[in-house]
């Protein structure tokens, strides 16, 4: 596709599940992001991929967070036994160098 | 690490007026980059403008400019000729050499017809 793409658009998960998000960056972009955006706030970063390698995942808020990009490509965050204050839009970006970051739709998640 | 600050939470403008968004932050990196990112109400994030922390000429998108002050920290969006589409989420974000982008709390932008 054209843009980097974001699945499901909603997740409603109850409290305790686990919950696996999914990111399609935009073709031949090496660097992919994830940020969370709380309602009314702005995005805050998550974690960081060159490529397959992990390269900064300091955003992430506790263990239960993990996030892979096996092959480079596709990306997947995860989240072990929501939480409440899990509940958020996460949004993927891509860039192709040192340039801006094209953002996806985000996926909503709300954790009852 | 970088902080942003963006002081007004609202603002509105009449379509085809002008307005400006202000935006300072810190950081502690020589070179950067520096983001204005437009959000329309359930929409995804897009890319107004963008700066080079290196270069002294502002930028310019067409109705879009920005005001960088380096020296002050202060990267101010100014919107000429304002229409209803301009209706949005309007965050700064600063990105360092470790690329990622640091994004303040926004202001959300209204243009009345």
């Amino acid at each position: 596709g054209a843009g980097v793409s974001q699945s499901p658009r909603y997740k409603v998960a109850k409290r305790g599940q686990d919950v696996a998000l999914r990111c399609d960056p935009i073709s031949g972009h090496v660097s992919l992001f994830w940020y969370q955006q709380a309602l009314g706030q702005g995005p805050e970063f998550l974690t960081y991929f060159q490529n397959e390698a992990q390269l900064d995942k300091s955003g992430l808020p506790s263990d239960r967070f993990f996030a892979e990009r096996p092959e480079g490509s596709v990306s997947t965050l995860k989240i072990q036994r929501t939480q409440q204050e899990d509940s958020a839009v996460y949004l993927c970006a891509s860039s192709g160098g040192y340039t801006e970051q094209f953002f996806g739709p985000g996926t909503r998640l709300t954790v009852l | 690490a970088q902080t942003v600050t963006q002081s007004q939470p609202e603002m509105s403008v009449q379509e085809a007026e002008t307005v400006t968004l202000s935006c300072t932050y810190d950081t502690s990196e020589n070179n950067y980059y520096l983001f204005w990112y437009k959000q329309p109400p359930s929409r995804q994030m897009i890319l107004v403008i963008r700066q080079e922390a290196y270069k002294q000429q502002n930028a310019t998108e067409n109705r879009f400019s920005v005001n960088f002050q380096k020296a002050a920290k202060s990267f101010s969006l100014k919107i000429s000729d304002s229409q209803l589409g301009d209706t949005a989420m309007y965050f700064c974000a600063p990105g360092g050499s470790n690329y990622k982008l640091t994004f303040g709390k926004g202001t959300l932008l209204t243009v009345n017809p």
